[in-house]
């Protein structure tokens, strides 16, 4: 199946630092989400991009759909330690494909 | 409020033994998924569901099955052929299986170990 390669697999900064991680896959998709999860929790909707280009924000956090379809970055400024979790992208192909995960972005943030 | 319920939050399981996950939406989604989640890894996919009576394989069903009776419910049962049943195990739902915009939403997890 498709398959989404993430980037860096775990990040340690230090509070106040920006954050910036990325995702990429092998064909193009139409969508991509950006979620976090929280230690034993599900993972929660952070951004969805639509059209190639788009750059969206979410308070702190902007995320950007590649030019190519092929890819899509996550930043962070400005981290507080509650940035802590895993970040997973989300890419779907075409419409009524299934979702594709990548393999998550483990944040620490040392106060 | 509206959302994805899953219990319990914690779940032990006996060699040999079947148990059954919970996952409850009020969302009026017609889709519901259901992955499953190693230490330090990303979400597989073990069924789908997108519409009542009707339900997919995902990339890891073995060992698994699912029914979907009622649009709110999709439960999950962890079958004793599951020979490693240990993980977090997440439900989800969106609005439709068929559109180009997809959004899932997730319930809190269900921690499976066994005894």
């Amino acid at each position: 199946g498709q398959q989404l390669n993430q980037s860096p697999q775990s990040m340690f900064i230090q509070e106040g630092e920006d954050v910036s991680m990325n995702c990429t896959s092998s064909s193009i998709f139409n969508t991509w989400l950006w979620y976090k999860q929280d230690p034993g929790e599900g993972p929660v909707l952070l951004i969805a991009l639509y059209k190639a280009g788009e750059l969206t924000s979410n308070g702190r956090l902007t995320a950007q759909f590649g030019i190519t379809r092929k890819d899509s970055f996550l930043n962070i400024s400005a981290s507080i330690p509650s940035d802590v979790g895993i970040y997973f992208c989300a890419g779907q192909e075409t419409s009524g494909s299934r979702l594709t995960f990548g393999e998550g972005t483990q944040l620490t943030v040392n106060p | 409020d509206g959302g994805i319920t899953q219990s319990p939050k914690y779940l032990f399981r006996k060699e040999g033994q079947n148990v059954t996950l919970s996952c409850e939406q009020n969302l009026n989604h017609d889709a519901m998924y259901w992955y499953r989640q190693d230490p330090g890894q990303g979400l597989r996919l073990i069924y789908y569901s997108q519409i009542v009576n009707d339900f997919q394989k995902g990339d890891i069903a073995e060992g698994y099955s699912v029914s979907r009776e009622k649009k709110e419910s999709f439960p999950l049962t962890v079958t004793s052929a599951q020979k490693n049943p240990t993980a977090f195990y997440l439900c989800a739902s969106s609005i439709s299986h068929r559109t180009t915009n997809e959004k899932l939403f997730f319930g809190s997890g269900t921690q499976l170990s066994v005894l």
